[in-house]
């Protein structure tokens, strides 16, 4: 069965860090471009980041460049997003999402985790 | 950013009744390969978004047929043709022939 497992979620004062990961199992990993997705409370869906397969390619939000970095290791079938900087606005459910393709383009999103909930907050 | 517009933003539908949602984008969809990057996607209550539709009209593994897109270029529409109980929760487009957007989302509830 595909799953994708997050966790690191927590709470944590305006200013701190967090490393979100995403365990995937179920399907050969390095084939698939990985993203995270954001929900804030009673809110849509905002794209964040994603990576590609081979963990070369990496696009990012404009709300989020320059604070997140996401990466990959294909050895241990995980996605990382470290966060930081992080502001009250970046409060959300973060979804590790699996991309149909093995690029960050051009593609949909087939299989989602649970999320993993991100509270900042002095 | 590509802008992904959708309408309604409520629909209240009776069970065996047909509903339609649009989604308008800024920009067309249309890559130069022949594919439109369109998709609908449900988000049950207290469940993550899952994939409906991809493509503009295709419809995802195991998704009832009850469920069909349409559209071209920068307007699209999503179809229930006799909405079922199981189908209440937000509805989005998304696109992604650029970073991809999604819609500011549908709720259909039953009446």
């Amino acid at each position: 069965e595909v799953q994708l497992l997050e966790s690191g979620g927590g709470f944590v004062q305006p200013g701190g860090s967090l490393r979100l990961s995403c365990a995937a199992s179920g399907f050969t990993f390095s084939l698939y471009a990985m993203t995270w997705v954001r929900q804030a409370p009673g809110k849509g869906l905002e794209w964040v980041s994603c990576v590609s397969g081979s963990g070369v390619s990496t696009f990012y939000a404009d709300a989020v460049k320059g604070r997140f970095t996401i990466s990959r290791d294909n050895s241990k079938n995980t996605v990382y997003l470290q966060m930081n900087s992080l502001r009250v606005e970046d409060t959300a459910l973060y979804y590790c999402v699996r991309y149909s393709g093995t690029n960050c383009y051009y593609s949909d999103m087939d299989v989602w985790g649970q999320g993993t909930t991100v509270t900042v907050s002095s | 950013d590509i802008v992904m517009t959708q309408s309604p933003l409520t629909l209240s539908v009776t069970p065996g009744q047909a509903a339609s949602i649009s989604c308008k984008s800024s920009q067309s969809l249309l890559h130069s390969n022949g594919k439109t990057f369109l998709y609908w996607y449900l988000q049950k209550p207290g469940q993550p978004p899952q994939l409906l539709i991809y493509e503009v009209s295709n419809r995802f593994s195991g998704v009832p047929d009850r469920f069909s897109g349409s559209g071209s270029g920068t307007d699209f529409t999503l179809r229930i043709s006799r909405v079922e109980a199981e189908d209440v929760g937000i509805y989005y487009c998304m696109q992604s022939i650029s970073n991809p957007t999604f819609g500011g989302g549908t709720t259909v509830e039953i009446k």
